[in-house]
């Protein structure tokens, strides 16, 4: 079954420093791996996706991420923060090849609380 | 631009009642799906869809049941609402029948049960 960690509940910076959000997988196969943001009293919005190709993978935002195959992890960062980065975000994990019973369904983290401070 | 909508931003419901939760997408997905969502415990699915009048229950399917009539919407329903639904309801659609996608969301119902 596939699973997906977030190890930090909440994470406080101040703007303009750099993040880091913290993503482990657990998949037997190839995944497709996602990020989404949602902003208080809203829906999900995707930041980023990695399907296949380069590991290092250009968002929205100004965020990256880069997965890490050998260290299934899949870790979001943003150089400098801004105040409207304030949010819950979610790292997503599915099946590259999806089919049978799995039908793509995507397994998500706990969220992660990103809290800016002026 | 994709758009999920959903019927309602805010209920409040008593216990036993009948509860019906709408979605609406305008993009031809295939896939439509139903979350909730629970602080510390992440978006579960309830139920998806990957073609009209097909149904697939998802990890917390207890207490829900659905129905997709046309391509387009997807339902949500409690039969008999109970205080532990009061939660966070998210639906989501994708492209890509029965594969892994890019799901898009909509804006979410906050239902309350009393």
């Amino acid at each position: 079954a596939q699973s997906v960690t977030q190890p930090d509940i909440h994470i406080t910076v101040s703007e303009g420093a750099s993040l880091e959000l913290r993503c482990n997988y657990s998949y037997g196969a190839t995944p497709y791996l996602f990020w989404y943001v949602q902003s208080p009293g809203q829906g999900l919005q995707l930041l980023l996706k990695y399907f296949s190709g380069d590991t290092l993978v250009q968002g929205i935002k100004g965020f990256e991420a880069e997965f890490k195959r050998s260290q299934s992890s899949f870790n979001l960062r943003k150089p400098s923060v801004h105040w409207s980065d304030a949010a819950e975000y979610f790292c997503a994990v599915g099946p590259a090849n999806a089919g049978g019973t799995s039908y793509g369904k995507l397994t998500f983290g706990q969220g992660t609380i990103l809290t800016v401070h002026p | 631009d994709v758009k999920v909508t959903q019927s309602s931003r805010y209920l409040v419901k008593r216990t036993g009642e009948k509860v019906f939760l709408e979605c609406v997408q305008d993009m031809d997905h295939e896939n439509m799906f139903w979350y909730r969502q629970d602080p510390g415990l992440g978006l579960r699915l309830i139920y998806f869809s990957y073609d009209v009048k097909m149904k697939e229950k998802g990890d917390i399917p207890e207490g829900y049941s659905v129905s997709r009539e046309k391509k387009e919407r997807f339902s949500l329903i409690l039969e008999s609402a109970s205080t532990n639904q009061t939660s966070m309801y998210l639906c989501a659609s994708s492209l890509v029948q029965g594969g892994t996608d890019t799901q898009y969301f909509g804006p979410g119902t906050r239902l309350t049960v009393l």
